[in-house]
């Protein structure tokens, strides 16, 4: 079945280093999307990508959507300790059908201050 | 917008009863889905109404799992005979319903079966 993977699964840095969490999909997705949860939180839609090689920045944060649209990378830079959480990226069913979502496993963020 | 709203925050069941959760959407939208979640790992995917109409349903969905959406407003989830391996987050989204509507999530709740 159509799956999302994420690595990697958890990623311990220091205040200020960058982080970068990868996203794969066993199909070409018509769009990807990005969520964060924090600890003891819900899912918080952060950005869509659509367009093939589209990059899209939040002010630390960088997305980015692969040339096939099968591949997505989030980028921060400089983390702070607000960003502690973890990541989801999450494409369209394979058929498209009612906007249901496939989540990847998450990568968890923790930052030492 | 109030946000998605659900009840109980938490639930502690004895293996073999029945729960039933309940999820109040953003008002104006018309698509509503259920996900689980349990530790470390992503939100599954459940099942999704479009207005009352329950569309799509997770082939890894039991037939002790049930959701109705009566009146194309609040949701809610039933477990019957309910078992350890069903102690999850279940969360409930609701979107505006058009092409890749970002999902808005609920807090949750916590079902633990003992």
């Amino acid at each position: 079945g159509q799956q999302v993977m994420q690595i990697p699964q958890y990623q311990h840095v220091q205040e200020g280093e960058d982080f970068t969490t990868y996203c794969n999909s066993s199909t070409t997705l018509s769009n990807i999307q990005w969520y964060k949860q924090r600890p003891g939180g819900h899912p918080v839609f952060l950005i869509q990508l659509v367009k093939s090689g589209e990059v899209k920045k939040q002010k630390r944060l960088t997305f980015q959507f692969g040339e096939a649209k099968k591949n997505s990378s989030l980028h921060i830079t400089a983390t702070q300790t607000t960003d502690v959480g973890t990541y989801f990226c999450a494409g369209p069913g394979i058929y498209n059908q009612g906007g249901k979502l496939i989540f990847g496993q998450g990568t968890e963020l923790s930052v030492k201050p | 917008d109030t946000g998605v709203s659900q009840n109980p925050r938490h639930k502690i069941t004895k293996r073999g009863q029945n729960v039933t959760f309940r999820c109040d959407p953003i008002s104006e939208h018309n698509r509503l889905y259920w996900y689980r979640q349990t530790l470390g790992q992503g939100p599954e995917f459940l099942t999704y109404f479009q207005n009352e109409a329950q569309l799509e349903k997770s082939r890894l969905l039991s037939d002790r799992f049930s959701a109705e959406r009566p009146k194309g407003s609040f949701s809610t989830l039933e477990i019957q005979r309910t078992e350890q391996g069903d102690s999850a987050m279940y969360l409930c989204a609701s979107s505006p319903g058009t092409g890749g509507s970002p999902l808005h999530f609920g807090n949750g709740t916590r079902l633990t079966v003992t």
